[in-house]
């Protein structure tokens, strides 16, 4: 049921940078802001990513989003073992009926 | 501090219904727009449905005439009427805030189980 479409893993040593890809189309991504959520193992998601590169408070800058036409990037560096976790993007989507959507989900794995 | 305390989940059999609540604190239910999300176990996030400040609703595919979301300003709590249960409709139930185009505050879910 996933629109949005992520790889299902990525991993780097500690210390490394790992890339997470989310890719849409214009009635999503192309037209609306992108979020990022992280959601560690047992607990809820949590926003880390709001209006394609905005922290929220608390968010350390080793976490950094953009957005180009309708895909969007997010980019830990710096990994630490406290970044395991999966990783989703969202947005709202314009198309009739379609509400927010989530990205199909990232695991990120340090090594 | 904010909080969204997520209750009445449970086992429940196909073609059953439930009543999800979502009791908040530190915000304001009523002048909100509050959502509910779930994830199937083991699975994705979905959104389920948003209900606005105004009162104005809106659902998934998935769910538009199964699911009810409603408020009670008196009490500060959302709710999620579900309704015509199915096995896919398994899955953890977070409530939320959507705020400028995000969801920045979550509960930590509750589970309903659609098995016979």
């Amino acid at each position: 049921q996933s629109v949005l479409t992520q790889p299902p893993s990525v991993s780097a040593a500690p210390g490394q940078k790992v890339t997470i890809s989310c890719s849409g189309k214009t009635s999503n991504i192309g037209h609306n802001g992108v979020s990022w959520y992280q959601q560690l193992p047992g607990s809820a998601p949590k926003v880390i990513i709001d209006d394609n590169n905005q922290r929220p408070s608390g968010i350390p800058d080793r976490f950094s989003g953009s957005k180009s036409g309708t895909s969007a990037t997010l980019v830990i560096t710096g990994l630490q073992t406290g970044d395991e976790a999966d990783y989703y993007c969202g947005t709202w989507d314009s198309s009739l009926s379609a509400g927010y959507v989530f990205g199909t989900g990232t695991k990120v794995s340090v090594l | 501090e904010v909080q969204l305390v997520e209750t009445g989940g449970g086992l429940i059999q196909p073609g059953g219904s439930l009543r999800l609540s979502c009791a908040a604190s530190g915000i304001t239910v009523g002048i909100n727009y509050m959502s509910w999300v779930r994830q199937a176990p083991g699975k994705g996030l979905e959104w389920v449905s948003t209900i606005y400040s105004g009162g104005a609703t809106e659902y998934a595919g998935s769910v538009k005439g199964r699911f009810t979301i409603s408020r009670d300003t008196s009490n500060n709590t959302m709710y999620l009427q579900m309704n015509g249960l199915r096995a896919e409709d398994t899955a953890f139930y977070y409530c939320a805030r959507r705020y400028s185009g995000h969801f920045d505050f979550w509960g930590q879910g509750t589970l309903v189980t659609v098995s016979s």
